[in-house]
């Protein structure tokens, strides 16, 4: 069975400062991959994901992933962190042949310190 | 409609008692998932919908948990005789499920609170 393990439960960053959030699943062939975050009373919003190809990816408020087959990992990263990314951000894996079961990890609370 | 969206938002109940909650997904999505978000916790899978029918109920925690999907459309989620540990957010999502790695991208509706006294 696929797990999805983020370390970091919870991340305390200097407004300005790079953000950095570990990911590591457990799974047999390469899974598809997604960051979600979700801001408080909210529903969770897709920021970006893998599928396949290049390893680096770009999603959306000026966030990265990069894909690192030999780690297990995709860690998120933020040059430069805005007051408003203080959320919860989630790593989820789905498998490539039952694509539709996406497991979740327990998820990493962001806060943002002026 | 633009987004999937749940109602109610929130709902405290006193255990014991049945409970529904509502999901209307994203319009033309024929991927329909519960998800249980508890305090702390990462979200669990509940069950997928495909359609009206659900292949996979592997996550229902229960017997006392129950969801349909009429129409191809809105579905609910009913949890019976409700008790404490049900309290939980509760998240439903919708996917296009048509053509492409792009159509498994699940669109998160905001949740329900379910608070059971």
């Amino acid at each position: 069975a696929q797990s999805v393990t983020q370390p970091d439960i919870h991340i305390t960053v200097s407004e300005g400062a790079s953000l950095e959030l570990r990911c590591n699943y457990s799974y047999g062939a390469t899974p598809y991959l997604f960051w979600y975050v979700q801001s408080p009373g909210q529903g969770l919003q897709l920021l970006l994901k893998y599928f396949s190809g290049d390893t680096l990816v770009q999603g959306i408020k000026g966030f990265e992933a990069e894909f690192k087959r030999s780690q297990s990992s995709f860690n998120l990263r933020k040059p430069s962190v805005h007051w408003s990314d203080a959320a919860e951000y989630f790593c989820a894996v789905g498998a490539r042949s039952n694509d539709y079961k996406l497991s979740f990890g327990a998820g990493t609370t962001v806060t943002v310190r002026a | 409609g633009a987004g999937v969206s749940q109602s109610p938002s929130n709902k405290v109940t006193e255990k014991g008692k049945d409970v529904e909650l509502r999901c209307d997904p994203i319009s033309g999505h024929t991927a329909l998932y519960w998800y249980r978000q508890s305090l702390g916790q990462g979200l669990e899978f509940l069950i997928y919908f495909q359609g009206n029918s659900a292949p996979d109920k592997s996550g229902l925690p229960s017997d006392r948990f129950s969801a349909e999907r009429t129409g191809g459309s809105v579905s609910t989620l009913t949890i019976q005789r409700t008790q404490q540990e049900d309290s939980a957010v509760y998240l439903c999502a919708s996917s296009p499920l048509a053509g492409g790695p792009g159509k498994n991208i699940q669109y998160f509706g905001a949740g329900t609170r379910l608070s059971v006294l």
